[in-house]
This record gives C-alpha cells, sequence and structure tokens, in this order.
C-alpha cells in the first residue's frame, strides 16, 4: 500500500524566515513524490517533484524540496517566506509498483505566513 | 501542462435534486480522475474514467450515487445524485500529465465545483 504522512495540519513562520513543510511516505517499491498548493478558491496548482537523481528538487514560485530515502521524507522548503506563500499544501505519492494509478495525497497542512 | 476547465463553478442545490458537473480538458487523455475534497479537508478519489469502460469507483463511492460519463478523451461528467448536505463539497477532476499516468507523471487539476446542498 501507498501512503502519505503530513504531521502538521498548521504551520505559522513569519514573513522573510525560512519555511519547512514536513511530509513522510510508505511505499513498497520506489517512491516518486509530488507537492501541490492550493490558494484559497482555487484547483491545486503543481510545485515540483522527486522521480530519481539528486535529492534536493527545486520547483515553482522559490520553493524546493529534500528527497531523504533513508528517513522516507520529502519536506518542501523555502529560504525566505512570503506572505503571498499562504495557503494549503499538499504532499503526494506514487509507488512506481502502481504506475497508471491516481496520486495518494496527504491531509495537507495549512500554512500561515506572517507579515 | 492539461488545462482543464469545469462547469459549474459553484451551485447552491437543495436536498434531493441532482447535479452534473462537466469537466473539459484541451488535450486527449486515457485516464480522468473525480476527488472530492471537504472544506479544509484533503482529496478522496471519487473514481477513475477511462474513455470506453466503466469508471472504477473507489470504497465508499458507488455508481447510483455518482453516476460517469466518459464519451470522449476530452470530455467527462460526474453527476451527484439525491444529494443531502453531507455532499457539499469541492469536486475537482484531474488528468494524469505527459500524455499518461507513468508513476513519474504528475497530475492536473481543474479549478473545481463548490456545491452547497441545502
Amino acid at each position: 500500500a501507498q501512503s502519505v504522512a503530513q504531521p502538521e495540519d498548521q504551520v505559522n513562520v513569519a514573513e522573510g524566515n525560512p519555511l519547512t513543510v514536513k511530509c513522510t511516505y510508505s511505499v513498497s517499491g520506489n517512491p516518486y513524490l509530488f507537492w501541490y498548493v492550493q490558494y484559497p478558491n482555487r484547483g491545486l496548482q503543481f510545485l515540483l517533484k522527486y522521480i530519481t537523481g539528486d535529492n534536493l528538487v527545486k520547483g515553482s514560485y522559490g520553493f524546493e524540496a529534500e528527497f531523504n530515502k533513508s528517513q522516507t521524507s520529502f519536506h518542501l522548503k523555502k529560504p525566505s517566506a512570503l506572505v503571498s506563500d499562504s495557503a494549503l499544501y499538499f504532499c503526494a505519492v506514487r509507488d512506481i509498483l502502481f504506475r497508471n494509478t491516481p496520486l495518494v495525497f496527504g491531509k495537507g497542512t495549512r500554512l500561515s505566513v506572517i507579515a | 501542462s492539461a488545462v482543464i476547465s469545469q462547469k459549474p463553478s459553484r451551485d447552491i442545490c437543495q436536498r434531493g435534486t441532482s447535479l452534473t458537473i462537466q469537466c473539459q480538458v484541451d488535450s486527449q487523455v486515457t485516464m480522468m480522475f473525480w476527488y472530492r475534497q471537504q472544506p479544509g479537508q484533503s482529496l478522496t478519489l471519487i473514481a477513475t474514467a477511462n474513455q470506453g469502460s466503466e469508471a472504477t469507483y473507489e470504497s465508499g463511492f458507488v455508481i447510483d450515487k455518482f453516476p460517469i460519463s466518459r464519451p470522449n478523451l476530452t470530455f467527462s461528467t460526474l453527476t451527484v445524485s439525491n444529494m443531502s448536505p453531507e455532499d457539499s463539497s469541492i469536486y475537482l477532476c484531474s488528468v494524469p500529465g505527459g500524455g499518461g499516468a507513468g508513476a513519474y507523471n504528475e497530475q492536473f487539476f481543474g479549478p473545481g465545483t463548490r456545491l452547497t446542498v441545502l
């Protein structure tokens, strides 16, 4: 089975500070990992993905994520948070053993960046 | 990336009625997914719709309640039947990127349909 855990319902950070949104996963094979963002009253927007290679993946809007196989984690990071980053963030996984299946999503983490 | 539109963007419906949500994609895709997102919550997969075959429903979702049509490779509809207030949610359609659902492909999402049932 495939699953994703986002242990924090809410993350608060001051504008200009670094932010981290946590994600851990569980798969039987190899994981392909994704981050999405959802702004209020909008659909989900794809931020970045890890497939293979460099463990640090860079994506849209200055976000990056670090894949750690030993810790089965894929935390989302940004060096300097903006108020406009405030949104709902979802981590998702697909096990290579389950190609042609929909992504499995975590429950989401609400990020609030305070000016 | 695929561009996906949904109609209606929002609706307020009475208990016991039905609503059909349309999803249009700007490219041909074999697979489409329908999700439900209750306010502030995660996404729950309702069903996978492949063109030319019956939709595959997830546990807890049945065809009588959520009939799906997939008449061609760019279009699908989801009907929410005999609605109750518990059906109040955002309904999202989604397609795999890259022309398929290989393990490495992200999914793209429509803007969603916000349904309120009174």
